[in-house]
């Protein structure tokens, strides 16, 4: 199976600091899509980013931001001064061009006042 | 825009009983919709995939006789458990996407469906 790997399980920092959550994928596909979504404690899978793989563009959005690198199957995503808000699980997916979503495991960030 | 709801959003069900649970596109059509589990802590699982007048395509290991997926319109469909286990007790989560198959758009996530059953 074509995995999507998100080393760490939990991560704990305190408000204002950056953190970075990591995400390696595998794929036998020419074209395929990387996606990161945020799920808080409601449980609703919030879309934060798409990306296919033709677009190795970094991507920034507010606080937010993307490095994708094709070379080290990587698509990390950077959270700049975090917030309590900010708290919840991330995963990152891999698709294909049919839809069908692979997940990492997820991230659990908590952030600290 | 793209938003998609789901219907119960918990519901709790004696064992041997069948539960059925919706999952509506509210502003776009929806020709696939997918049908994920997770269990707690855990990361979400594919079931099904489901397209609009069709049969849907199983994910291996998931019964389809146990997990019955009807997606009889392009804003609806629907996810009937089956004599429902205790171990079938999971959040159900669907999701979906307007576009044809072939261009990897964006998918929808409704709200999900926390079943327990007892």
């Amino acid at each position: 199976a074509q995995k999507v790997t998100q080393a760490q399980t939990e991560i704990s920092v305190v408000e204002k600091e950056d953190v970075t959550l990591d995400c390696v994928y595998e794929t036998r596909d020419t074209t395929y899509y990387l996606f990161w979504y945020k799920q808080p404690p409601s449980g609703e899978l919030v879309f934060l980013i798409r990306r296919n793989s033709f677009d190795e563009q970094n991507e920034i959005s507010g606080r937010y931001s993307w490095n994708f690198q094709k070379s080290t199957s990587s698509f990390n995503f950077t959270i700049t001064a975090s917030q309590v808000v900010d708290s919840a699980v991330y995963f990152c997916a891999r698709g294909t061009s049919y839809g069908k979503l692979t997940f990492g495991q997820g991230t659990i960030l908590t952030v600290h006042p | 825009g793209a938003v998609v709801s789901q219907h119960p959003s918990w519901v709790i069900c004696k064992s041997g009983t069948s539960v059925k649970i919706e999952c509506r596109s509210l502003d776009f059509q929806a020709t696939t919709m997918f049908w994920y589990r997770q269990f707690p802590k855990q990361s979400l699982m594919l079931m099904a995939t489901s397209n609009e007048g069709s049969k849907a395509t199983y994910e291996q290991g998931v019964e389809k006789d146990k997990f019955l997926i009807n997606h009889a319109s392009l804003t609806l469909s629907t996810l009937t458990v089956t004599s429902a286990h205790p171990e079938d007790s999971s959040f159900y989560i669907c999701s979906a996407r307007d576009s044809p198959s072939g261009t990897g758009d964006t998918q929808y996530f409704g709200p999900g469906t926390r079943l327990t059953v007892l």
